[in-house]
């Protein structure tokens, strides 16, 4: 199972970043929870929130008011938005397979995204 | 939120050594934690759930202890490849929440 993420690298403040993750060696539609985590200096690592097949979208009360994730099972591929973002938004953003348990067995390499105008 | 405090934050050690990573959450929350390895410029890497339990392929000189609300990440031997940063992830509650962090680095 590898995972990639792709999106822009720069993302203006009050603007909405979008990152997208596309799996290969697994088909996200069979199982599991497909997921996003961010990492910036200040905070450590984030949990952002999650899709799973089997029980729908989860998200972080810190983020869930500004965050959408979405599947697109066409493309083997999963979504990140987050809406209205300010410089603490600036992180490295990762995506991940959670297990139903709740932890991360395959990660991403991660793709860094600053917010700055 | 629960919090993961973990302990050290930056560990010094010599190739061979035994080390002990320690990560305490502010609340029990059974034996539902995970550890993760994190190497320079990568995304980290999964080595035990359920405290204790050791992923397919990660090498038997790491184990994991503990329960409720103390765990232990223990190397028996450290290995070249083995120098980055670990984390501990609770996943008993949501929202999934990470330690800070324990920097495992050459002496």
């Amino acid at each position: 199972v590898q995972l990639q993420e792709s999106g822009p690298g720069l993302v203006k403040p009050s603007e909405t970043l979008s990152l997208t993750c596309g799996v290969s060696g697994y088909s996200i539609n069979r199982d599991y929870c497909w997921d996003w985590i961010r990492q910036s200096p200040g905070k450590g690592l984030e949990w952002i929130g999650s899709y799973c097949q089997s029980g729908g979208t989860h998200y972080n009360p810190s983020l869930k008011s500004r965050v959408i994730i979405s599947v697109d099972t066409s493309k083997n591929q999963f979504s990140l938005k987050l809406d209205s973002v300010t410089g603490a938004d600036t992180a490295v953003y990762y995506c991940a397979r959670g297990t139903h348990s709740g932890y991360f067995d395959y990660w991403g390499q991660g793709t860094l995204v600053t917010v700055s105008s | 939120d629960i919090q993961m405090t973990q302990s050290p934050s930056t560990l010094s050690a010599s190739l061979g050594d035994r080390v002990s990573i320690t990560c305490r959450a502010s609340e029990s929350i059974s034996i539902w934690l995970a550890w993760y390895q994190q190497l320079p410029g990568k995304g980290p890497k999964f080595l035990i759930h359920k405290a204790s339990s050791l992923q397919s392929g990660v090498p038997s000189r790491f184990s994991g202890s503990g329960s409720g609300t103390e765990f232990t990440l223990t190397i028996s031997s450290l290995q070249p490849g083995d120098f980055g940063t670990y984390y501990c992830q609770q996943y008993n509650t949501y929202p999934w929440t990470f330690g800070q962090g324990t920097k495992v680095e050459i002496k």
